[in-house]
């Protein structure tokens, strides 16, 4: 099976811009998360969704949103990007429920200048 | 609220070595415990994983780790180090009771000596 892929892997912005990411999961698995990674912050759940619907949320502003569609693919959008969003962005999938196992895709990495 | 904790931020060993990091957790029932293991600008490979069973778990690349409910620990093992080992590991619980979320420790950043 192919594993969890993300695009693009790599993005740089200004500030004030907006950006889409986007996440195919594992064939088979409903559940996408996604995260961002810092230095200072490590590892922060931004949402969760399953079957369409956004399923849990994290701490994170309104500018950070998600969806998911009927083939279980993800997006997450930023808008009015600052500079402290510049961030690995992480997405994971799992079967059915988000405290099953977890599998990565490589991420994509933002800079925001 | 559960909690990950993983006490040291950063270890050295020298390859050949044995190696144990350390986590703790906190969650009012059975949690599902993983170590996760990450390679600069990578995402997350999973290493194992414990759910019930067996204390004693064995996962890729020679690791293993232990689940101790006494201690609330699921601390990782490896007998000997080698150098494609350094990397940052991630130890997170799968709360399925509350929150239904996965939680991440801070991560321990492994340097391996010649």
């Amino acid at each position: 099976k192919a594993g969890v892929t993300q695009t693009p892997r790599y993005l740089i912005k200004t500030r004030g811009q907006q950006v889409t990411l986007s996440c195919s999961p594992i064939s088979g698995h409903r559940s996408v998360s996604w995260y961002q990674q810092t230095p200072g912050q490590g590892l922060q759940f931004l949402f969760e969704y399953f079957s369409e619907t956004q399923r849990n949320k994290g701490n994170f502003p309104g500018r950070f949103s998600g969806r998911q569609f009927s083939n279980s693919r993800s997006e997450m959008n930023v808008s009015t990007l600052e500079l402290g969003d510049s961030a690995l962005y992480l997405c994971a999938s799992s079967l059915e429920r988000s405290w099953e196992t977890q599998y990565f895709g490589p991420g994509t990495r933002l800079l925001v200048l | 609220a559960q909690s990950v904790t993983q006490p040291d931020i950063h270890i050295t060993v020298s390859e050949g070595a044995s190696l144990e990091l350390r986590c703790n957790y906190s969650y009012g029932a059975t949690p599902y415990l993983f170590w996760y293991v990450q390679s600069p600008g990578q995402g997350l490979q999973l290493l194992l994983k414990y759910f019930s069973g067996d204390t004693l778990v064995q996962g890729i690349k020679g690791f293993e780790a232990e689940f101790k409910r006494s201690q609330s620990s699921f601390n990782l093992r490896k007998p000997s180090v080698h150098w494609s080992d350094a990397a940052e590991y991630f130890c997170a619980v799968g709360a399925k009771n509350t929150g239904n979320q996965f939680y991440f420790g801070t991560g321990t950043s492994l340097t391996v000596i010649p």
